[in-house]
């Protein structure tokens, strides 16, 4: 069965300091894959999806980046973190117009 | 552009008794999917149901049911008997293609 982990759970970094989230995927090949950020009681922002090996795309100009060095790893990057970074960042995977499954998120308090 | 509205930001339910969940959205494509998500306070995202647009028939899962109306865009998720573990958040999602929209979600809380 597939499975998808997320880490870490919660991380509070400062302003101006560098962020790395990463998300692997297990028991799938080639999914297309998603970071999401969620405002608190709001809804899903996405933010990049990539349907290959380094194929990102970007929907919002933003301080993040995003990386995909391998089949079913992806990353989320910042050089440097902004307070509106803050937020809940959902990494997703799916195969081609089928559901998508979430992970189980991370919580990103800057201060 | 395609997009999904859902208009109730919040709805309450009488344990046992059904509640409907309305979401409607705007596409120009004719082959897509639409999706209900669940959000406990947790904040797991945890697929509901499932509808394929070219399928007539309703989706159904158990106590979960839809109502889908092709020609209108409307996608309302009926929930029946209803029991305290189904408060949650609840977000309607379409997918055309690699993208997928959601809605900006439906508090559901559920009344011992």
């Amino acid at each position: 069965s597939q499975t998808i982990h997320q880490w870490p759970a919660t991380l509070v970094q400062p302003v101006g300091s560098p962020l790395s989230l990463e998300c692997t995927v297990e028991g799938t090949s080639n999914p297309n894959l998603y970071w999401y950020r969620q405002a608190a009681g709001r809804g899903l922002q996405l933010l990049f999806y990539s349907v290959g090996i380094g194929q990102i795309s970007s929907e919002v100009p933003q301080n993040l980046s995003a990386s995909r060095p391998q089949d079913r790893q992806f990353i989320l990057s910042s050089k440097k973190l902004l307070l509106s970074d803050s937020g809940f960042y959902l990494c997703a995977w799916s195969l081609r117009d089928h559901e998508q499954y979430f992970g189980p998120g991370t919580r990103l308090t800057v201060t | 552009a395609q997009t999904v509205t859902q208009s109730q930001p919040e709805m309450s339910v009488q344990e046992a008794e059904t509640v409907t969940l309305s979401c409607t959205y705007d596409t120009s494509e004719s082959d897509y999917y639409l999706f209900w998500y669940k959000q406990p306070p947790s904040r797991q995202m945890i697929l509901v149901i499932r509808q394929e647009a070219y399928k007539q028939q309703n989706a159904t899962e158990n106590r979960f049911s839809v109502n889908f109306q092709k020609a209108a865009k409307s996608f309302s998720l009926k929930i029946s008997d209803s029991q305290l573990g189904d408060a949650a958040m609840y977000f309607c999602a379409y997918t055309g293609t690699y993208k997928y929209i959601f809605g900006t979600g439906t508090r559901l809380k559920v009344l011992a």
